[in-house]
């Protein structure tokens, strides 16, 4: 079984829906998740960080933590073309550093 | 303004060589690491290092070599041991090892 688990997509929704991205990982003592967003050819940048159970917003993001069912997910609402991208899913490990999923592909369609 | 610098971003290195790639950060962060993407991949941990002049191996070390001589600068070597590195690398540092990290801009390194 893989650490981090991720749907490779490519996922597509059009303009204005909302967008689910899921994430699951199998360390049981993970405490810390992570939401990146990667634009083809540009570094990762940071969407949205849950340390706790439940749901965390942000603007148009909603982090989303369950870590009963070890699953993580990032919801977008009112999904614009502009956030078509590559979204990872982090989880740190141990406390010292972080392992990455393969990554989920949007595609936001006009 | 606060960032990560990664240099350069582009690199060739022809066999037999060993190639330097640059990570300086100014965000006063403890902890810096090393990852590498292959295309259609997510990032896997090269090295990673806490505290200044101690760094530990990730998951796909071998190959590759690193220093941490001072706070700011986390300089990646990629040996003429690592037989397959082309990829885009990515330096990246946190307040903590748990905390949020931020990434540089990146490296493209190839074959010549």
């Amino acid at each position: 079984q893989k650490e981090v688990e991720q749907n490779s997509g490519p996922l597509s929704v059009p303009e204005g829906a909302i967008a689910s991205l899921n994430c699951t990982y199998s360390d049981r003592g993970s405490q810390s998740f992570f939401w990146y967003r990667q634009y083809s050819g540009k570094s990762p940048e940071l969407i949205m960080f849950i340390y706790s159970n439940g749901d965390k917003e942000d603007g148009r993001f909603t982090a989303q933590l369950n870590k009963a069912s070890q699953y993580v997910s990032l919801l977008i609402r009112d999904s614009q073309p502009s956030d078509s991208a590559t979204y990872l899913c982090a989880v740190n490990r141990n406390g010292q550093n972080f392992v990455f999923g393969p990554g989920t592909r949007l595609s936001v369609l006009p | 303004d606060g960032g990560i610098t990664q240099s350069p971003k582009y690199l060739f290195r022809k066999e037999g060589q060993n190639v330097t790639l640059s990570c300086e950060q100014n965000l006063n962060h403890d902890a810096m690491y090393w990852y590498r993407q292959d295309p259609g991949q997510g990032l896997r941990l090269i090295y990673y290092s806490q505290i200044v002049n101690d760094f530990q191996k990730g998951d796909i070390a071998e190959g590759y070599s690193v220093s941490r001589e001072k706070k700011e600068s986390f300089p990646l070597t990629v040996t003429s041991a690592q037989k397959n590195p082309t990829a885009f690398y990515l330096c990246a540092s946190s307040d903590r090892p748990s905390q949020p990290q931020h990434f540089g801009d990146g490296t493209r390194l190839s074959i010549l």
